[in-house]
């Protein structure tokens, strides 16, 4: 089955800083890659997604690349603010409907 | 209404209870599904639901039992637990199965004792 990795576990960056997220997966057939943010004691919320037939997506401060070659995909978020604290779940869909997450970072923020 | 609705928050229950799970959506959303989340872990899938019909059964043990009444309910019957299964049960939805983000509710606790 789909496997993914992702990376770095823990991040602390400062208040204004970038933060970057990577993941990787097995299965070259997985076409659909969400990212999900779950702040403590709430439920994991989809954040951005991106599609195994687009390189780059934005949404304001935040941006994911997929790289189908490699096999990673990434999310990046710019100009960090303490309420972007939270852990974050990448996801790889292997085939509609059962998406197989990642770990998780736990994002930390210092103001 | 954007929301998946799970009740109760908050479940303890013995090992010789039997309980049940309750979530709901008013999204129009044709795929559900149960997930369950151990602490500082990601969610694992349990089950899939899609049109009302189980379509994934993630090896799950039989003293857990969905049900989906109908396309805006789907349940969770626990029976015979174990402490292990203490965890954060969660209940999502997506428009259909095909390669959509999930809009996931809010949780329940359940902590078996």
């Amino acid at each position: 089955g789909e496997n993914v990795e992702q990376h770095p576990s823990t991040l602390s960056v400062q208040e204004g800083d970038s933060a970057v997220i990577k993941c990787t997966y097995s299965d070259s057939a997985s076409n659909y890659f969400p990212w999900y943010k779950q702040e403590l004691g709430k439920r994991p919320q989809l954040i951005i997604d991106i599609r195994s037939n687009v390189g780059e997506k934005k949404d304001q401060r935040i941006a994911v690349t997929l790289n189908k070659t490699a096999k990673h995909f990434s999310l990046h978020i710019t100009e960090t603010q303490p309420e972007d604290s939270a852990v974050y779940f990448c996801a790889a869909s292997i085939w509609a409907g059962k998406s197989t997450f990642g770990d998780g970072t736990t994002l930390t923020v210092k103001p | 209404d954007t929301e998946v609705t799970q009740t109760p928050k908050h479940l303890v229950m013995g090992m010789t209870n039997k309980k049940s799970l309750k979530c709901e959506q008013h999204m129009g959303h044709r795929a559900m599904y149960w997930y369950k989340q151990k602490a500082k872990k990601p969610p694992e899938l349990m089950f899939v639901y899609s049109y009302e019909k189980l379509s994934i059964n993630e090896s799950v043990p039989s003293r857990f039992s969905p049900e989906c009444p109908n396309s805006s309910l789907l349940n969770l019957h626990l029976h015979a637990l174990q402490p292990e299964d203490s965890a954060l049960y969660l209940c999502a939805s997506s428009p259909t199965r095909t390669n959509y983000g999930y809009t996931f509710g809010s949780g329940t606790r359940l902590t078996v004792v």
